[in-house]
């Protein structure tokens, strides 16, 4: 059974960059059959994708979404990573990372989420 | 694809039966998921590729459609299944609320 962890900071400071990364056990983000990906969801709002990335290190990015946001991964130590620069209040949510299906593109394992808060 | 879903909310009884409904802005064969988020719980996939259950999911939840037109229906509607129901492929539907 896949199992997912998301860590990183749950206050930052605007203007700042955040940074969350995602602990894969139980599977391995050098998997030929899965993306690794991120989802955001604002408080009391739905679910928005913000891109996800496979095994050699190429990524999708929603391209409704600004270019602020980065993924990448680490093969190595299992994990893979979110980039978020300049952020602002709009930008308070809880994050999800998820493993993709890549033949039926379904979220098919997610990670508990975690909460950031964009405040001074 | 811009996904949009009906009803907001549908109000049920155990036992009942729900049916949500998923409409696509173009056509996107059977790549369409369904998820369901109870509260303060992350989302959990039900159903991929319009159809099939994902791992562990009740056969009372049954997914279908292809194209444009999907439907979600849940039989025997259990207090647990009181969640926010959303249909996915890269984007989300806005989302059903279904109320036990």
């Amino acid at each position: 059974q896949v199992l997912l962890q998301e860590s990183g900071p749950g206050l930052v400071k605007p203007s700042q960059t955040l940074s969350l990364t995602c602990s894969v056990s139980g599977d391995s983000v050098n998997s030929a059959d899965y993306y690794w990906g991120w989802i955001r969801q604002h408080p009391g709002k739905g679910l928005e994708l913000i891109g996800y990335i496979d095994n050699s290190g190429s990524a999708y990015y929603n391209p409704s979404l600004q270019s602020r946001f980065t993924v990448s991964i680490d093969t190595s130590d299992n994990r893979f990573s979110l980039r978020l620069t300049s952020v602002t209040a709009a930008d308070t949510a809880v994050f999800y990372c998820v493993r993709v299906s890549r033949s039926d593109i379904a979220f098919d394992s997610w990670g508990q989420g975690t909460l950031v808060t964009v405040s001074s | 694809v811009v996904l949009t879903q009906s009803p907001a909310t549908l109000s049920v009884s155990p036992g009942d039966s729900a049916t949500l409904s998923c409409r696509a802005s173009q056509n996107i064969g059977t790549t369409l998921a369904w998820y369901q988020q109870r509260p303060g719980q992350s989302p959990r996939l039900l159903i991929y590729a319009a159809s099939t259950r994902g791992a562990g999911i009740p056969g009372r939840f049954s997914g279908s459609g292809s194209g444009t037109e999907f439907t979600l229906t849940i039989s025997g509607l259990q207090s647990e299944d009181s969640a926010l129901y959303y249909c996915g492929l890269l984007t989300f539907g806005g989302g059903t609320k279904v109320e036990i």
